[in-house]
């Protein structure tokens, strides 16, 4: 079953702009992950947050974690035609449970 | 850099024929998976292995199954074809979960694109 489910399904912007997409799961969790993937291609980890955690930088992505409402959000700053991709999050649960339950993606297309 | 590399990026099968899909991860990891990734479906977990010999089905495992014989190499197996399992198939490998640590962090391959006739 899809634990966590990416809102909007797809977003369009114009290069430059930041870009916010969202992610709401059910149950508890013990981090939570967004990947990359461009078209045809496998996924690329970007970010991890644990659950103690209620935000996170790495570059131009900022991550937040809200575990009271269940959700994350995942910015990504001063867009380039490079981020054109899908971006999906992936939660994971207790330590030695191996698996990640990923949710259903957004598309983000950066307009030149 | 970890790398995962699968057999083929593009395999296209007949109804009824059985199909292997190979993956290989060349960073010494426990964990390895096999996904589908269907349009407005995400990805749907089918078998991981979190050792050698050892495996556990997925949320899809049926009409699959898998093999893991050494440690970098994690085999799916289609035994007889069907035309909705034509779909993108990715691999990926993740070490261990080191016990106070949120380590379990995906490498994916570059996925197959399995069309079935």
């Amino acid at each position: 079953s899809q634990q966590g489910e990416e809102d909007p399904q797809a977003l369009s912007i114009q290069e430059g702009e930041n870009a916010t997409m969202n992610c709401s799961y059910k149950t508890s969790i013990n981090n939570l992950q967004w990947y990359r993937q461009n078209s045809g291609r496998g996924l690329v980890h970007l970010i991890l947050i644990r659950s103690n955690e209620r935000e996170k930088h790495s570059g131009r992505l900022r991550v937040t974690l809200d575990t009271s409402k269940k959700s994350s959000s995942l910015l990504i700053t001063a867009s380039r035609a490079a981020d054109t991709a899908s971006y999906f999050c992936a939660t994971g649960f207790n330590f030695g449970n191996e698996k990640l339950t990923f949710g259903t993606g957004t598309r983000l297309t950066i307009i030149p | 850099d970890v790398k995962v590399t699968q057999s083929s990026r593009y395999l296209v099968k007949r109804t009824g024929e059985k199909v292997f899909l190979e993956c290989v991860q060349d960073m010494d990891h426990e964990n390895m998976f096999w996904y589908r990734q269907d349009p407005g479906l995400g990805l749907r977990l089918i078998y991981f292995s979190y050792d050698v010999k050892m495996k556990e089905k997925g949320d899809i495992p049926e009409g699959y199954s898998v093999s893991r014989e050494k440690k970098e190499r994690f085999s799916l197996i289609l035994e007889s074809a069907s035309t909705n399992q034509t779909s993108m198939y990715l691999c990926a490998s993740s070490p261990l979960t080191i016990s106070g640590r949120a380590y379990n962090e995906q490498f994916f391959g570059p996925g197959t694109r399995l069309t079935v006739l």
